[in-house]
């Protein structure tokens, strides 16, 4: 299809990890981001992998691509209340300029 | 600080009457691009400019105008509002080439009665 899907809701128990998954569309997209919200604010970068890459980690954020299944995956260690907030994961099709955005995985952590 | 700047960030009105919400970027970013945001559809892209005087179409265009005279600035116009443009609004803008993907607004809350 042409949509970038992802769940829409994730509970997790502080301290544990979250995963939150997105599949997207064009298997030649150049380079896949990963956003935050938080409530009442706009879309914040957390960041982002080029397609020739399989994994990216910076601190407790570890980005996993499978390019063969479209599958893109952020891993939040041991996380925190802060990091409830709905993240939403976008592709750069390519010979595009634009963002295509998944419909956002609200993450809900229960202290 | 380098940021997007949106105004107003509430705003109701009536349907049928015109208004525009304005954006702005200090960050000489070539591309500009606004959004609405709705449960369930995640962000959706009403129009986009590559640079001054050029812009495009987006996934959701209907019922919206957009302008770009000058590169920080990239207003949103709609001539007669309806009550399903009531919506959550970004404007976002990104250098024209890069790694970087967008700088965000804080959103424009609309609702049309």
């Amino acid at each position: 299809g042409e949509d970038v899907e992802q769940s829409l809701f994730l509970s997790v128990r502080e301290g544990d990890s979250s995963v939150i998954n997105c599949t997207y569309t064009d298997s030649s997209s150049t380079y896949l981001y990963w956003y935050k919200q938080e409530p009442g604010a706009g879309l914040q970068l957390l960041t982002y992998i080029f397609s020739n890459m399989d994994m990216k980690q910076d601190q407790r954020l570890t980005v996993l691509l499978n390019k063969k299944d479209k599958h893109l995956s952020l891993r939040i260690a041991d996380t925190q209340t802060g990091d409830s907030a709905i993240y939403f994961c976008a592709e750069r099709r390519t010979g595009a300029n634009n963002l295509f955005f998944g419909t956002g995985t609200r993450l809900t952590v229960i202290p | 600080e380098a940021q997007v700047t949106q105004n107003p960030r509430y705003l109701i009105t009536v349907t049928g009457k015109k208004l525009t919400v304005t954006c702005s970027q200090n960050m000489n970013h070539e591309y500009m691009s606004w959004y609405r945001q709705d449960p369930g559809l995640g962000l959706r892209q009403i129009y986009y400019s590559m640079n001054v005087e050029v812009t495009d179409k987006g996934d959701v265009p209907e019922g919206y105008k957009v302008s770009r005279k000058e590169k920080r600035n990239f207003p949103l116009i709609l001539e007669s509002p309806s009550p399903n443009q009531t919506s959550l609004y970004f404007c976002a803008s990104s250098p024209q080439t890069g790694t970087y993907g967008y700088t965000f607004g804080s959103g424009t809350r609309l609702t049309v009665v």
